[in-house]
């Protein structure tokens, strides 16, 4: 049974460019929700995708937007990076139910020069 | 104030201690809590759920007191292994709301 699973692990850009990291659930999730974490912080909501739509969102710039696939893999784009845009971004999925924890990837550790 | 906050830490305690957390959360419509562990730059992982009665898996007990809007994470016989970040984690009661995260709290276990 595969669990969340991220690509890439580890990234480098340059200010201004445009990055897209990927997702897969776990299998029997369907619900995908992004968090960027700063180092000695925790997790910060992105946004939440389900039936390929985004449900919620948090406290982020336009620059920052996803997608959900039909097979409930995600996708997140950041546009014009800044330098604190650097981070390690996670993704997490869940099932259905209300009180369904999160269950979450190895993550994809961005930095930007 | 932050929706979810934690000890500052960090903790330094020796193998064998007794070690509690406590986290307060400002939402009173939240309705699910979880405690996650995280190791160093690695993802987060869970731990266990917390449940209104409070609940203890092994050498570790949680507890919620709704009234107060606390959550607390006992941790017996400390080991080693148990050095990690710990994350105090609330959501709302319906299902499109989003998980809030603390800011984690350090334990350090020492030989």
């Amino acid at each position: 049974d595969a669990g969340v699973t991220q690509s890439p692990t580890h990234l480098i850009k340059t200010r201004g460019q445009q990055v897209t990291l990927r997702c897969s659930p776990k299998s029997g999730h369907d619900t995908v929700s992004w968090y960027q974490q700063a180092l000695g912080q925790g997790p910060q909501f992105i946004f939440q995708y389900y039936e390929e739509e985004e449900r919620q969102r948090g406290n982020f710039p336009d620059r920052f937007s996803g997608h959900q696939f039909p097979n409930y893999s995600s996708e997140l784009n950041v546009n014009a990076l800044l330098l604190g845009d650097s981070a390690l971004y996670l993704c997490a999925s869940r099932g259905f139910s209300y009180n369904s924890p999160l269950h979450f990837g190895n993550g994809t550790r961005l930095t930007v020069t | 104030r932050k929706e979810v906050e934690q000890d500052p830490g960090p903790f330094n305690v020796p193998e064998g201690a007794t070690v509690a957390f406590n986290c307060t959360y400002s939402n009173s419509a939240s309705q699910s809590f979880f405690w996650y562990r995280q190791d160093c730059r690695k993802e987060p992982k869970l731990l266990m759920s917390v449940y209104s009665s409070g609940n203890e898996d092994g050498r570790f007990t949680a507890q919620l007191n709704r009234a107060s809007q606390y959550i607390s994470l006992l941790i017996r016989d400390s080991k080693l292994s148990d050095s990690a970040t710990y994350l105090c984690v609330v959501k709302g009661a319906l299902n499109g709301q989003n998980f809030v995260f603390g800011p984690g709290t350090r334990l350090s276990v020492l030989p």
